[in-house]
């Protein structure tokens, strides 16, 4: 079946760099997905990476992706507090052919400590 | 582009009423997905059509679920004798043919059931 695990809570310092962890089920996945979700908002697509890939860096986010053990890390560099948020993994299923529906964990919830 | 909107933001009803939502989708987007977000929860994949066909509903929508998308543009959602159970955030994205990897998300409604 389909099940993404994420890890619920996360405290770090500010500064400090953040790592949170996801592991999912459909080897079958072509992509996989971090998004945040601000208090209130909406949910914001901050990086994905594809699934041949081990590694993708953007700014300070990196990604690494273990397809074998099937786990993906987000890590932020340079913790602020403005990265309070929850963070969610997904993976792609499939539907209809090539569209694809995504399928979440249940969310990690970062704090941030001045 | 204005990014996806969702109307209403919130919405309070009482028990056994009728709601409808209204989600409009980047501009040429011609793939719009309906997902539902529990509190503590990650989101949920509902229904998803591409233009105007429906070509997929999750077993989470019920019989008084319905989503329509008739001009392959805006989409609504309508819940009929709404329950306490459908209290939820409802979450509309959208993607394009180009790019059907990422989907961008709009702000959600806010469904309070009494």
């Amino acid at each position: 079946g389909e099940d993404v695990e994420q890890s619920l809570f996360l405290s770090v310092r500010e500064g400090d760099s953040s790592v949170i962890n996801c592991t999912y089920t459909d080897s079958s996945s072509t992509y996989l997905y971090w998004y945040k979700q601000e208090p209130g908002a909406g949910l914001q697509l901050l990086t994905y990476i594809f699934s041949n890939m081990d590694m993708k860096q953007d700014q300070r986010l990196t990604v690494l992706l273990n397809k074998k053990d099937k786990h993906l890390s987000l890590r932020i560099a340079d913790t602020q507090t403005g990265d309070s948020a929850i963070y969610f993994c997904a993976e792609t299923g499939f539907i209809a052919g090539n569209n694809r529906k995504l399928i979440w964990g249940l969310g990690t919830s970062l704090a941030v400590n001045p | 582009d204005t990014g996806v909107s969702q109307n209403p933001r919130h919405k309070i009803t009482k028990r056994g009423q009728n709601v409808t939502f209204r989600c409009d989708p980047i501009s040429e987007h011609n793939r719009l997905y309906w997902y539902r977000q529990t509190l503590g929860q990650g989101p949920e994949f509902l229904t998803y059509f591409q233009n105007e066909a429906q070509l997929e509903k999750s077993r989470l929508l019920s019989d008084r679920f319905s989503a329509e998308r008739p001009k392959g543009s805006f989409s609504t959602l309508e819940i009929q004798r709404t329950e306490q159970g459908d209290s939820a955030m409802y979450l509309c994205a959208s993607s394009s043919q180009k790019n059907e990897e990422t989907q961008y998300f709009g702000p959600g409604t806010r469904l309070l059931v009494l």
